[in-house]
């Protein structure tokens, strides 16, 4: 049984481009959450996704968007990167509502 | 700032040692979780506690919840050198449904 996959697993980008990273949740998983993590500190919650739509929204630009496909799988897309946006990005997957997280190794992104 | 805050930043202890780390959040929640991450890496789901629950066990780890305190303890007994990583506590709000907040965490630190 596979778990939270993730891709690809480092990126660099250059400061104003657009970057979009992808997830496949846990099978039989239909929720994905979507964090952002920087040196140091805590997961931060970006968005959401069920049923193919934003469920919830934690305190990002909108330059933050994301998509959910008929098979569960999700991609996260920033628009116009700062060097703020330098952090490994981790995608979740769960089963139900207020369940444990199944995480995925992450994607590291560096802006330069 | 964060929901939930970690406590210590940091913990350095010898194997065999048990270690306490406290998470303090701020509003009421469904739930609260404990998860471990190495390395910078994805983060592993190690228990579940629910605000009706005051103590919870798995194997090594023993996590208690306190709701009049709004706060949560994390004790891994008989530290092994494979229990080094960042331990955070996630806590699931009780009007928002399945975004958690995360805290700074807590990185231990176990010493052969």
């Amino acid at each position: 049984d596979a778990g939270v996959t993730q891709s690809p697993t480092h990126l660099i980008k250059t400061r104003g481009q657009q970057v979009t990273l992808r997830c496949s949740p846990k099978s039989g998983h239909d929720t994905v959450s979507w964090y952002q993590q920087a040196l140091g500190q805590g997961p931060q919650f970006i968005f959401q996704y069920y049923e193919e739509e934003e469920r919830q929204r934690g305190n990002f630009p909108d330059r933050f968007s994301g998509h959910q496909f008929p098979n569960y799988s999700s991609e996260l897309n920033v628009n116009a990167l700062l060097l703020g946006d330098s952090a490994l990005y981790l995608c979740a997957s769960t089963l139900k509502a207020g369940a444990e997280q199944y995480f995925g190794p992450g994607t590291r992104l560096t802006v330069t | 700032s964060q929901q939930g805050e970690e406590d210590p930043q940091a913990l350095s202890i010898q194997e065999g040692e048990n270690a306490t780390m406290n998470c303090s959040y701020k509003t009421s929640i469904n739930n609260l979780q404990w998860y471990r991450q190495n390395s910078g890496r994805g983060l592993v789901h190690l228990i579940l506690i629910r605000s009706n629950e005051r103590e919870k066990h798995s194997g090594r780890l023993r996590v208690t919840l306190d709701t009049s305190k709004k706060s949560s303890s994390l004790l891994i007994t008989a530290s092994r050198a494979a229990d080094t990583a960042s331990y955070f506590c996630a806590t699931d709000l009780s009007n928002t449904g399945n975004q958690f907040y995360f805290g700074t965490g807590t990185s231990l630190t176990v010493i052969p």
